[in-house]
Formats: C-alpha cells, structure tokens, sequence
C-alpha cells in the first residue's frame, strides 16, 4: 500500500522563525489534506492541496502530485503553532493513510 | 453549523464494561470514519460507512461494533472494554472518498482501567 513520510519528525523554533515541513508519498494521489493538532488534541484541517499552491496567512503549502511530495511552509511563528502537523492521503478502498507526523514547538 | 461533534469528550471505564461513542455531522456527508489515536502510531481507521445503512471494517476493527442508522450519526460500541482499547477515539466525515476533504471531531480521551 501508499506509505507517506513526514520530515523532520521534530522541530523547535524560536518565535518569527520560518520553516518548511516535508511530507513524500509512495504512489500518486488525487487529494492531500495538511492537518495541525493543537496541544489540546483537535485537530484542524489546514489544508486540501492534491496539487499546486494554496495560502492562507502565515502558512502555506504546495503539492508537486508528479514528484510525490508536498511541503508546508510556516513563516514568522508563534507559540500557537506549536503541536503536530499530519499530511494525509487516500490509500486503498475508504482508507486515508496519515503519515507519523512533525511535532513542532515554538518556543517564546 | 456545528459541524462534527463527539460525544462524550472524556471517559473512563473498567475492563468488560461496555460504552457507546456518538458522532454527529450536519453537513449531508456520505462518508463517517471512526479512528483510533495512539502514541507512535498515528491515526488507525477502525471502521468507516458509505451511507445511511452501512458499515464496513477499517484496519483495527477488532473488539468494536458499529452503527450507522441516520445519515448524520456514527456510533462506535465498546461490549467489553479491554485497557488496550485506551486511546483518543476521532470520527471523521466526508461527502465522497478519494479527491474530497475529511473534517474531524474534537475527539473522546477513552481510558480503560
């Protein structure tokens, strides 16, 4: 089956810095959804990118669907950035595969 | 529009006692998911429905049934709880599967004692 990879698994900013987050996928898709969950636990759509770019503030993301990577860009954080970030994409009948995810903390 | 909701948000039960989850969505979806969240493991689906009337088995169906009466409703049914089945639970809706968006409930912290 699709396998999906996020990278770094980990990440520690300070307060205004950028960073990208990477997610690779094993085959091709036709929908890819960017979640963030908050450090209470829900977790909130950000995205819905099969392909191209989309923005919207301070964060966006862009899916090339034919080299099977999407990245999602965070520029200037804050501290309410701070939780896991999750791409997900369908995988076999009714199944979306989530990858394992970027734990971030921006720190004050 | 409430979107997706879940209840209870917390919950606690000894072993073989026997609990039911409730998801309601209000916006005309198709497709519910009930997943599992545990640490290192990511999200598991458990089991999902297309419609009204159906349910079919995800990847950890085990030691949980389902029903899927009213379009908006997904319910999720412990008959005898096992600690391994501590978890964050999450229902999930869509109008269609593949080239469409999920939305997520805010979640059921289930501990299992």
């Amino acid at each position: 089956g699709i396998q999906v990879e996020q990278s770094p698994p980990d990440l520690i900013l300070q307060e205004g810095a950028n960073s990208t987050l990477r997610c690779n996928f094993s085959d091709s898709v036709n929908n890819l959804q960017w979640f963030h969950q908050n450090p209470w636990g829900q977790l909130i759509n950000l995205f819905y990118i099969p392909s191209g770019t989309k923005q919207n503030g301070r964060l966006s993301a862009t899916t090339v669907a034919t080299e099977r990577y999407s990245l999602l860009y965070i520029s200037s954080s804050q501290t309410t950035d701070s939780g896991v970030y999750f791409c997900a994409v369908p995988g076999g009948t009714y199944k979306y595969i989530f990858g394992t995810g970027t734990r971030l903390k921006v720190l004050a | 529009n409430a979107g997706v909701t879940q209840t209870p948000k917390f919950r606690v039960l000894k072993t073989g006692q026997s609990m039911t989850l409730l998801c309601a969505q209000d916006m005309n979806h198709e497709y519910m998911y009930w997943y599992r969240q545990d640490p290192g493991m990511g999200l598991r689906l458990i089991h999902y429905s297309v419609g009204e009337g159906t349910t079919a088995k995800g990847e950890v169906p085990d030691g949980y049934n389902v029903s899927r009466l009213k379009k908006q409703n997904f319910l999720l049914g412990l008959e005898s709880a096992a600690p391994s089945q501590t978890s964050v639970y999450f229902c999930a809706s869509s109008s269609g599967f593949g080239a469409y968006e999920q939305y997520f409930g805010p979640g059921t912290r289930l501990t299992v004692t």
